[in-house]
């Protein structure tokens, strides 16, 4: 049973041309996360939300945003794609205050021609 | 700021072997989590150990072991009897044991090979 599904698998856009991705999950989490992994890298946090209140990493460039409508969805938005941004985006969830296991999603690969 | 190493980009193992990733970390922190996560290709990343560093007796799960140095900041994965299904990417991690925002930090990865 799939507990954190991100939408697309696999994403294609053009230079310049926003996107958006999306990830769902049916673990009640408060907290969701969103990660970038290029290739060969280690994943590193773009930024999370602890219920509503968002927070960004210091140097999560302005071109990635986020929105969570609700407990269960969370979306990345990538204004105007990059080379750079090709990745793979990785979303996941915890549980409260100080949880320290995250559930990850399949993730998202991006491709940017 | 925090660090995380794996000097083995690549490993292989024949099946039913033992092989040992290795893991070195940098903090000043005294208290913190360590975590073994696995990525099997084009799959979600999974856990596969946790270790708290207050605890000095190593985690242990199934076939999956790691030596939890601290002193020297070492956090080695031991797999035992290694299965097929064990053919993934596998991230070593960090967490502060205040969560800061759930923030891991990753190693750059080890990708390990089971042979038949």
């Amino acid at each position: 049973d799939a507990m954190v599904i991100q939408n697309p698998r696999y994403q294609v856009t053009q230079f310049g041309k926003p996107v958006t991705l999306s990830c769902s999950q049916t673990l009640n989490h408060n907290v969701m996360y969103w990660y970038q992994q290029k290739s060969s890298q280690a994943p590193k946090l773009l930024f999370h939300y602890y219920d509503k209140d968002f927070n960004n990493e210091a140097d999560t460039p302005d071109n990635f945003q986020s929105r969570r409508p609700n407990t269960s969805f969370c979306f990345l938005d990538i204004r105007s794609p990059g080379l750079g941004d090709a990745a793979m985006y990785l979303c996941a969830t915890s549980l409260g205050a100080g949880a320290n296991v995250l559930t990850f999603g399949a993730g998202s690969r991006l491709t940017v021609l | 700021a925090q660090t995380v190493t794996q000097s083995q980009p690549e490993m292989s193992v024949q099946e039913a072997e033992t092989v040992t990733l290795s893991c070195t970390y940098d903090t000043s922190e005294s208290n913190y989590y360590l975590f073994w996560y696995k990525q099997p290709p084009s799959r979600q990343m999974i856990l596969v150990i946790r270790q708290e560093a207050y605890k000095q007796q190593n985690a242990t799960e199934n076939r999956f072991s790691v030596n939890f140095q601290k002193a020297a900041k070492s956090f080695s994965l031991k797999i035992s009897d290694s299965q097929l299904g064990d053919t993934a990417m596998y991230f070593c991690a960090f967490m502060g044991f205040y969560n800061q925002g759930g923030k891991l930090i990753f190693g750059q990865g080890t990708e390990l090979s089971v042979k038949p």
